[in-house]
């Protein structure tokens, strides 16, 4: 069974500019998650998708929005690109919602912002 | 705020060592997983542990949940090189779903 895919792996871009990452989960996952992680802060949670409708929300300004699609597949938006976007940014994907549930990352997409 | 705080932040051993890796709260979680994060790469899930004085062994690893779910701790056995990376941490809380709150991260390199 194929892993969680994040694209691209790296992006470079410009403060001012947007960005749209794209991560497509272990095929029969309903749920995704989005985790930004800096040397400074760790792993941070931005937001959870599941069956089309965001479930959670980490505290990050307005400028990172996401969604997903009827194929399970996500998409996250950052505007505005400022310095301190510049992260690892990380997809995970569980099957369900249960508390229990696992999660499985992929391996991220590294936003470096100019 | 980090819910989960995780000590040593480093940790430098020769091989053959033994160590632990602590990951502590002052609030309870429903369950606790521990991953290993390889530079450039997402983390790798390597256990899950959901109930109070849980005890799980991988292999050289030994995972344990606290018995009021507050902590949990990472013992490695003759830690080898390829045990060197970063151990995170993450756990849920009831009725938060999917949100993880993950550790601090304990960075490990093992000398050959």
């Amino acid at each position: 069974k194929a892993g969680v895919t994040q694209t691209p792996r790296y992006l470079i871009k410009t403060r001012g500019q947007q960005v749209t990452l794209s991560c497509s989960p272990i095929s029969g996952h309903r749920s995704v998650s989005w985790y930004q992680q800096t040397p400074g802060q760790g792993l941070q949670f931005l937001f959870e998708y599941f069956s089309e409708t965001q479930r959670n929300k980490g505290n990050f300004p307005g400028r990172f929005s996401g969604r997903q699609f009827s194929n399970s597949r996500s998409e996250m938006n950052v505007s505005t690109l400022e310095l301190g976007d510049s992260a690892l940014y990380l997809c995970a994907s569980s099957f369900s919602r249960d508390t229990y549930n696992e999660q499985f990352f992929g391996p991220g997409t590294r936003l470096t912002v100019l | 705020t980090q819910l989960l705080e995780q000590s040593p932040q480093f940790l430098s051993i020769q091989e053959g060592e033994n160590l632990t890796v602590y990951c502590n709260s002052s609030s309870v979680f429903s369950s606790l997983q521990w991953y290993r994060q390889e530079p450039g790469e997402g983390p790798v899930l390597l256990v899950t542990v959901v109930t109070g004085g849980e005890v799980k062994k991988l292999k050289r690893l030994t995972f344990q949940f606290g018995d009021a779910r507050k902590d949990s701790s990472l013992h490695i056995t003759a830690a080898q090189p390829g045990d060197t990376g970063l151990y995170l941490c993450a756990g849920t809380r009831v009725n938060t779903g999917n949100q993880f709150y993950f550790g601090t991260g304990t960075s490990l390199t093992v000398i050959p």
